[in-house]
Parts: structure tokens; sequence; C-alpha cells
């Protein structure tokens, strides 16, 4: 059973546009939501993270909303970028993992037409 | 660039062969996570290290793979008899504080299998 599911698999977006991509979990236990991007031939990279303490993090162009009540988050990028075009993972820690465990969705694969 | 030094890139080996990876924590950092991204985007997590100490391994690691963190020496992944599933990428990420999750992972080794 997938204990983080993103969606949708890939999306295409125009340059300036506004990508969403979405992220549901299981476990309710999990305290920790990273986001990560990852070009191709590179790794993952961190992109922003927010905990169940607060339901938005900003950062520049990206955003987090969170919904600890119905387990979902979403990324938000505005004016989104050709640059930006990369796979989006969401994670998830804490909860009864391993200590310090990330566990992955499958990602999200962008695409940004300029 | 990643402060988590992770080599080789690139490793091609026959079915049965051995196929060693090696990774260097970031400075002062004594949590070391293992992890393989399959072609699937699936992440799998290998093994975690609190310095040269297994903090937990799953089975697959158990049995074929073969994992150390010695002191004052590169941490080391080794497969003993390499098979086609092993191909993916493996990633190497590092943390100051075990629990923590805001790690940042290696370039990756990516491993094929022929």
């Amino acid at each position: 059973q997938q204990q983080v599911r993103q969606s949708p698999q890939s999306l295409t977006v125009w340059e300036g546009e506004t990508a969403i991509l979405n992220c549901s979990y299981e476990d309710s236990t999990f305290d920790y939501f990273p986001w990560y991007w990852q070009f191709p031939r590179e790794s993952p990279a961190l992109l922003i993270a927010i905990r169940p303490v607060s339901n938005k993090k900003e950062d520049g162009r990206f955003t987090i909303f969170f919904n600890k009540r119905e387990k979902k988050l979403s990324l938000h990028i505005t004016d989104s970028q050709p640059g930006d075009s990369a796979t989006y993972f969401c994670a998830a820690s804490g909860g009864t993992q391993v200590v310090g465990q990330l566990t992955f969705g499958r990602g999200t694969r962008l695409q940004v037409y300029a | 660039n990643s402060k988590v030094i992770q080599t080789p890139r690139y490793l091609v080996k026959g079915q049965g062969q051995k196929a060693k990876m090696r990774c260097i924590p970031e400075k002062g950092h004594p949590v070391v996570f293992w992890y393989q991204q399959n072609k699937n985007n699936e992440f799998k997590f290998l093994i975690n290290f609190q310095n040269q100490e297994v903090l937990q391994q799953i089975d697959m690691t158990e049995k074929r793979f073969s994992a150390e963190c010695p002191s004052n020496s590169p941490c080391s992944l080794e497969i003993q008899s390499s098979e086609a599933g092993d191909s993916a990428l493996y990633l190497c990420a590092s943390s100051l504080i075990r629990g923590h999750s805001d790690y940042t992972f290696g370039s990756g080794t990516r491993l094929l299998v022929i």
C-alpha cells in the first residue's frame, strides 16, 4: 500500500501559469513533508518543506498548502518557468517509520513550455 | 554542489558481479542513509547508520547487500551478486541529528547490471 500518493503523474503548463501538484498520505502520524525536485540525470534536491503545525509554507514562487484533516497537501508553482521542468517528489517522515526515514511518492513530471 | 560526495557516478556490472559504491557524508554528519531509486521512481530505504553503527536495514539489504561506515573512511554499499533488478540510482544522504529528515542527497551512483 502506497503511503504517499501524488497526482497527476504528469503535468504540462505554459510559461507564466500556475502549476498545482497534489499529494496525499496515509499515516496521520507523519510530521514532516518535504518536496524534492529532480532534473534528468541528477539526484533529488530539497525544494521546500512543511510541518503540520502550519497549513502554508511559501518560498518565492513555491507554496505548499497543507490540509491535516484530509491528509492532503499541494505544491503551487506560480509564474512557472521552463527551468521548473522537472520531476517533483512529495515525501513524508515521522510516525511509525525508521527514525528519519523518508517515504516518497512516485512523482509528478512537470513540463513548462515557453 | 552537494556536500555529500558519492562515487562512482556510473557503475556497470555483469550479473553475479560485485558492485561497490561509496559515500562521504557532509562533514560532521554522523547519520547516513542509503536509498534506491528505480526506473519507476520508487524510492526504497536500504539502511542507515549513526557513526559506525547500523540503525536499521531492510531484509533485502541483509541478504545480498552489505554496507558499512568505518571511522575516517567513506561509507560504502556493496551488492555481493548483482542482479538485473538492482539497476537503479543509489542515493546517499547524511544528517546532523538522528531523526531529522531534512537531509541532502549526494549526486548518486547509477548502477546498470547487464
